[in-house]
């Protein structure tokens, strides 16, 4: 069935990096767009970074800019998050999600219709 | 940035209640509007996209609807497995795209 799993989240101190990965199954990885989105502990969910499909198309979050790497390797079917500069506000449960878009009426919209099952990770000295 | 602002942040309601959950955007956003459903410890599932159309797989008794900048969520008939927290998204035109603050629902 279509799934994804991510990995590499640990407990890093501040100002250290980190790369996460998500495997992806089930589904033609090279025609999918992808994100990462993290939720704080006890909080809500933000979406961070976005890849198109060939990866000519990349967007991050203000909070992450600068800071975060994501990429692809279609050849692998696998997303990837290179964290560097980490932040105690960086702290969460980050999430790899498929982003589909839908056609309906009018302009298509772009929904997370598959998510993985997350992978923490703890910033602090 | 588009702002959602979600309300209530939470309610109570009794199994078989009909339940209703909006989210304003900031700004228009056309249909560009999805629901999700988060159970404790467990990833968000898709319920409702594009404002009105239910996600594959989806109960019935789950509905969205929109109303210019504003947009219903509705559950009839509410069911145990209902309890979970519930966000909506927004995806108009190029990102970032925002989330709303969350509603948990629980069951009186």
């Amino acid at each position: 069935q279509e799934q994804l799993v991510e990995s590499g989240g640990d407990l890093v101190t501040p100002g250290g990096s980190l790369r996460l990965s998500c495997a992806a199954s089930g589904f033609t990885f090279s025609d999918s767009y992808m994100s990462w989105i993290r939720q704080a502990p006890g909080k809500g969910l933000e979406w961070i970074a976005y890849i198109s499909n060939s990866s000519d198309v990349i967007y991050y979050a203000d909070s992450v800019r600068g800071r975060f790497t994501i990429s692809r390797d279609n050849a692998k079917n696998s997303l990837y998050l290179q964290m560097n500069s980490l932040r105690g506000d960086d702290t969460a449960v980050y999430y790899c999600a498929r982003d589909t878009e839908f056609y309906t009426s009018g302009p298509p919209t772009d929904a997370f219709d598959i998510w993985g099952q997350g992978t923490v990770v703890t910033v602090s000295s | 940035d588009i702002q959602l602002t979600q309300s209530p942040s939470s309610l109570s309601a009794s199994v078989g209640d009909k339940v209703t959950i909006t989210c304003r955007a900031s700004q228009l956003i056309a249909n560009s509007l999805n629901w999700y459903q988060q159970k404790p410890g467990k990833a968000p599932n898709l319920l409702i996209h594009s404002a009105s159309s239910l996600h594959s797989g989806v109960p019935s008794r789950f509905s969205g609807s929109r109303y210019g900048t504003d947009f219903n969520l509705t559950i009839n008939s509410l069911q145990p497995e209902d309890c979970a927290t519930y966000f909506c998204q927004q995806s108009c035109t190029t990102p970032p795209w925002t989330f709303g603050h969350g509603t948990k629902v629980e069951i009186k």
